[in-house]
């Protein structure tokens, strides 16, 4: 089993839509959730971080779900804006290393 | 302030040639990576560092080394270079324990080996 898997993708959808990304992860003993965004040819920026009780920023709601190791992304209201790669990442064990899923790529359209 | 600034962007290299690919960070982190990008494959580590005089392998280590003399540097080095490590490389730092803190990217170096 992969360290950290994602939804395989792409998701396209129309502007104003709701879209939900998910993300599960094998070490039981990870510590630090993150979804970051990666737009196209460019390095990937940290969206937000993952809080067991669960967090917002504007449209973006993330979730975390230790006893099923799972990690949600909700984005409610879409703007073309939104149109980017979304990485789930995993900080697991003592070394603080990074995982990275795949990625879901999102493309918005009017 | 630069953040994470990495060199060169662009490279093209020949089949068994060398090369060296810097990573600076001004922030003062602890903990600095490099990982490399291949479509479909996502983001995958190469090796990483805990500290100054410190690396490990990631989980793709296999015909790269790396060198963490200064805390701010991580150079990333091929010694012979092989069509099949044509991708984009990524270089990232970030604070010791990095409990929901932020790991920051310089843009990429994109490398071909023909």
């Amino acid at each position: 089993r992969k360290e950290v898997e994602q939804d395989p993708g792409p998701f396209n959808v129309p502007e104003g839509a709701t879209v939900a990304f998910n993300c599960t992860y094998s070490n039981s003993a990870s510590q630090s959730f993150f979804w970051y965004r990666q737009d196209c040819r460019k390095e990937p920026k940290l969206l937000m971080s993952v809080y067991s009780s669960g967090n917002e920023d504007g449209r973006f709601t993330a979730q975390l779900n230790r006893a099923s190791q799972y990690i949600s992304l909700l984005i409610r209201d879409s703007k073309l804006s939104d149109s980017a790669t979304y990485l789930c990442v995993v900080i697991g064990g003592s070394n603080y290393k990074l995982t990275f899923g795949k990625g879901t790529l999102l493309t918005v359209n009017p | 302030n630069a953040g994470v600034t990495q060199t060169p962007k662009f490279r093209v290299l020949k089949t068994g040639q060398s090369m060296t690919l810097l990573c600076a960070q001004d922030m003062n982190h602890e903990y600095m990576y490099w990982y490399r990008q291949d479509p479909g494959m996502g983001l995958r580590l190469i090796h990483y560092s805990v500290g100054e005089g410190t690396t490990a392998k990631g989980e793709v280590p296999d015909g790269y080394n790396v060198s963490r003399l200064k805390k701010q540097n991580f150079l990333l080095g091929l010694e012979s270079a092989a069509p099949s490590q044509t991708s984009v490389y990524f270089c990232a730092s970030s604070p010791l324990k990095a409990r929901n803190t932020e790991a920051f990217f310089g843009q990429g170096t994109r490398l071909t080996v023909v």
